[in-house]
């Protein structure tokens, strides 16, 4: 049980342009849903934190406009990243927690290119 | 919020105990000791987590000091997959952070054949 997925698991795209990443619970209901970004050989940070049918909230110095956060439903929350720069490239990561727990666990990340 | 400190390393033999150590002398009485591991490439893998009481799941033991100021992650018999980055995280339980992680460098763990 408590199964996460991402979609897409890796995505190239070109400077300007914008990315979606899903993050599903597979087996729960996620009241809560997390956003990480994790640079090479740094740890994971909190982007993000989103109850479902509320605006997200963003940890400081992420700039809300431009990683949009949807989390519409109990299984799906959608990050945005809108404008990509090379800059924006890095893995990110998405945690789902709900139910009478509310231990975090993890979607296999997406690793974003941005050329 | 309260930290945690773990050793940047450590090795292990195959078919060997381990015992991750992690600091936390800050915890306040209300965190919960989460264990995530993460390999490479890969989003964090949940392991463990107590309050108090020491712990036990299928994949690891979770000793918890009588002051609650340090943990000890304890793999019974270590395998080669087994070898990743463990994180020894502090969670809120209230306040503003409540439910947050907040991801420290972790212990790099490598288990020898």
């Amino acid at each position: 049980g408590a199964v996460v997925s991402q979609h897409p698991s890796r995505v190239i795209c070109k400077s300007g342009t914008s990315v979606k990443i899903e993050c599903r619970s597979l087996d729960f209901q996620a009241t809560t849903m997390f956003w990480y970004r994790q640079f090479p050989k740094q740890s994971l940070m909190l982007m993000a934190t989103s109850n479902e049918g509320s605006k997200a909230t963003y940890e400081q110095g992420v700039e809300k406009d431009k990683f949009l956060i949807n989390h519409a439903s109990l299984t799906l929350s959608t990050l945005t990243v809108t404008s990509a720069h090379p800059e924006d490239s890095s893995f990110y990561i998405c945690s789902a927690s709900g139910g009478y727990t509310d231990t975090q666990y993890f979607g296999p990340g997406t690793r974003l290119t941005v050329l | 919020d309260a930290k945690t400190t773990q050793p940047n390393s450590m090795e292990s033999n195959e078919e060997e105990p381990v015992h991750l150590p992690c600091n936390h002398s800050t915890i306040s009485g209300t965190d919960y000791i989460h264990w995530y591991r993460q390999l490479p490439s890969q989003g964090p893998e949940y392991v463990i987590h107590g309050l108090t009481s020491n712990v036990n799941n299928r994949m690891a033991s979770l000793a918890i000091a009588e002051d609650r100021k340090s943990s000890t992650l304890i793999l019974h018999r270590a395998t080669l997959r087994d070898a990743a980055v463990y994180y020894c995280i502090l969670s809120p339980t209230g306040g503003t952070s409540y439910g947050k992680l907040t991801f420290g460098q972790g212990t790099i763990l490598t288990v020898h054949p």
